[in-house]
């Protein structure tokens, strides 16, 4: 079954701190994973996109990792700031099939 | 980049009556576009999928007859909310994707309430 599992499922953290969020998935045949951020009220904005070969890829403070033979991924947020309060949402595709990870809730505080 | 706009961004409406919301791409064509619903704190359901020329195709649980979909044309597809009552009230977001690069692009949203 393909399916996208996303964890912590909610995180509070520190302004300025550094934060990892996980992605597991279980999707085949892969085409890429793609992290969004949601902020709320808003539809989602892509961060990154990785293909199989890729196993790293930046956005400014975002670095997104991928594991295609574990099947995982990751997410790492430097150097928090309030703005990054937001969901991410992790979004692996199949051809033209998109599967959801239920999402991260991130809180950043002062 | 490609960009998916939605209209109205958000609206009020009486329980019984029917709201029509739009979706489009605004710089691609889309033959396919996902309709979604999303309740507060939690994360995007998958309603259906939009096909230019033909039915939509609805996920398990979802009323076509309540959730009418029309894909008119490769850039907009309409959404119509019939009947509302206050539980259809939630944020409701389309997608498109392009084919190139197997990416999807998402609306802004429209958040319906129904008093």
């Amino acid at each position: 079954k393909n399916q996208v599992e996303q964890s912590p499922q909610s995180l509070i953290i520190l302004e300025g701190k550094n934060c990892t969020l996980q992605c597991n998935y279980t999707v085949s045949p892969f085409s890429n994973l793609r992290w969004y951020k949601q902020d709320t009220g808003r539809g989602p904005v892509s961060l990154t996109i990785m293909t199989f070969s890729e196993n790293t890829k930046s956005n400014g403070r975002y670095t997104a990792t991928l594991d295609a033979d574990t099947k995982q991924s990751s997410l790492h947020i430097t150097a928090s700031q309030l703005s990054d309060s937001a969901s991410y949402i992790c979004v692996v595709s199949a051809g033209n099939q998109f599967y959801f990870g239920t999402g991260t809730s991130l809180t950043v505080i002062p | 980049g490609a960009v998916v706009s939605q209209h109205p961004s958000w609206v009020i409406c009486k329980s019984g009556t029917s709201v029509k919301i739009e979706c489009r791409s605004l710089d691609f064509q889309a033959t396919t576009m996902f309709w979604y619903r999303q309740f507060p704190k939690q994360s995007l359901m998958l309603m259906a999928t939009s096909n230019e020329g033909s039915k939509a195709t609805y996920e398990q649980g979802v009323e076509k007859d309540k959730f009418l979909i029309n894909h008119a044309s490769l850039t907009l597809s309409t959404l119509t909310v019939t009947s509302a009552h206050p539980e259809d009230s939630s944020f409701y977001i389309c997608s498109a994707p392009t084919r190139l690069v197997s990416e999807q692009y998402f609306g802004p949203g429209t958040r319906l309430t129904v008093t």
